[in-house]
Parts: structure tokens; sequence; C-alpha cells
């Protein structure tokens, strides 16, 4: 069974600056997705970010990128120049081929003014 | 912007009754995802539903749960006689296709079974 790990419960940042948050994973599978999702408070989760297996190169979507290191099975999301509105509930999630995304724990991120 | 609702936002019931949960995916997605949270637990997938049956299910998602698309635009969760231990959040969410397509998720529905 896939596994998804956030071994970060909490984070904080001051505002402008860069957080790194961690997610690992355990599958045997070489063709998969990984997505990261926001929950900001009271509303639903929005995807951020997905990352596919294949491919080698790290996704980025405006302040958002990710590192994904296939062989450590780790894929990290980094917030540069974090924004008050940024402050919420972030979920690393997998997926294979089928159905349904497996999630991690998630990790609360605090932004400091 | 197209969003997946959930209604209603707040649900509390006696343990042992029925509850139906609802939500509106998103009108041009074809898969449609139940999955559930309990207080400081992880997300979990309960049911995928596609072409009107159901096409992937956890080992959570036992004969208490029930799915349906009942009309051309809701899809429901019914959970036939609640126990106390189904007390979470219950998130739908809907997509176009499978795997790389995005799951988009509604605000959830909180349930507390008393």
């Amino acid at each position: 069974a896939q596994t998804v790990t956030q071994s970060q419960p909490e984070m904080s940042v001051q505002e402008a600056e860069t957080v790194t948050l961690s997610c690992t994973y355990d599958t045997s599978e070489s063709d998969y997705y990984l997505f990261w999702y926001k929950q900001p408070p009271s509303r639903q989760m929005i995807l951020v970010i997905r990352q596919e297996a294949y491919k080698q190169q790290n996704a980025t979507e405006n302040r958002f990128s990710v590192n994904f290191q296939k062989a450590a099975k780790s894929f990290s999301l980094k917030i540069s120049d974090s924004q008050l509105g940024d402050a919420a509930m972030y979920f690393c999630a997998y997926r294979l081929r089928g159905n349904m995304l497996t999630f991690g724990g998630g990790t609360r991120l605090m932004v400091k003014p | 912007e197209p969003e997946v609702t959930q209604t209603p936002s707040h649900q509390v019931t006696q343990m042992g009754q029925e509850v139906i949960l609802r939500c509106v995916p998103i009108s041009n997605h074809l898969y449609f995802y139940w999955y559930r949270q309990i207080l400081g637990q992880k997300v979990e997938f309960l049911v995928s539903f596609y072409n009107n049956e159901i096409s992937e299910k956890s080992e959570i998602f036992d004969d208490q749960f029930s799915v349906e698309r009942p009309d051309g635009s809701n899809f429901t969760l019914k959970i036939r006689s609640t126990k106390l231990e189904d007390s979470a959040m219950y998130f739908c969410a809907s997509s176009i296709g499978l795997a790389a397509d995005t799951q988009y998720f509604g605000p959830g529905t909180r349930l507390t079974v008393l």
C-alpha cells in the first residue's frame, strides 16, 4: 500500500521569505502523480501544483515550485515570497493510475507579518 | 470559476440515524469521489463513481455506505445507520478524467454523530 508522510505538522515563515514543506512517499510503482493541495481555514482544498513522475523537470506555478526526487521518493514544496494569504493547511497527495488520492497528514503553515 | 458545492455545511445526527450528504460536482466532470477526514487524522478515500456505478472503493466504504447520482447534477453519500466513529469532515470531489486530471474538492460537510 502506498503511504505519504509529511513530517512537519507546523511550519512558520516570515512574510516575503521562502519556506519549504517536506513530503515523502512510499511506492513500488514507477508511473504515478503527485500533488500539493492547499486548504485555507473553513475553505475547500485547492490544487497548488502537480508533478507527473515520468517528468524529470520540477513543476513550477508562479511562487510555488517542487523539488521532486524520484529515487529518494521525496516531493517538497517551496513557496517563495510568502504572503499572508498562503497561510493554510498543505496536503501532499499521491495518485496511481486509478481514482484515489492518498494524502499525507498535512502541514499547517503560518505566515508572520 | 465552477466549484464543487456541498450541503449541508454541518450535520448533527443521533447514533443509528440515516444521513444523506449532498454534493453538486462541476457540470462537465465525469468522475466523482467522496473522502473523509476524522479530526486530527489524514484525509481518506472512500469511493469513486463513474458512469452511474462505483469504480473504486476503500475498505472504509462498507455496507452502511452507499452513493447515488439521483439526477444530472447531484451526487449523494448515504450512511444508513450512523455510528459515533462516523463523525468526520466529508469531502466531495470531481474530475474530468482519471490519473493526471485534477480532482476539485468541495468545502466539506462536518458530520457530528451524538
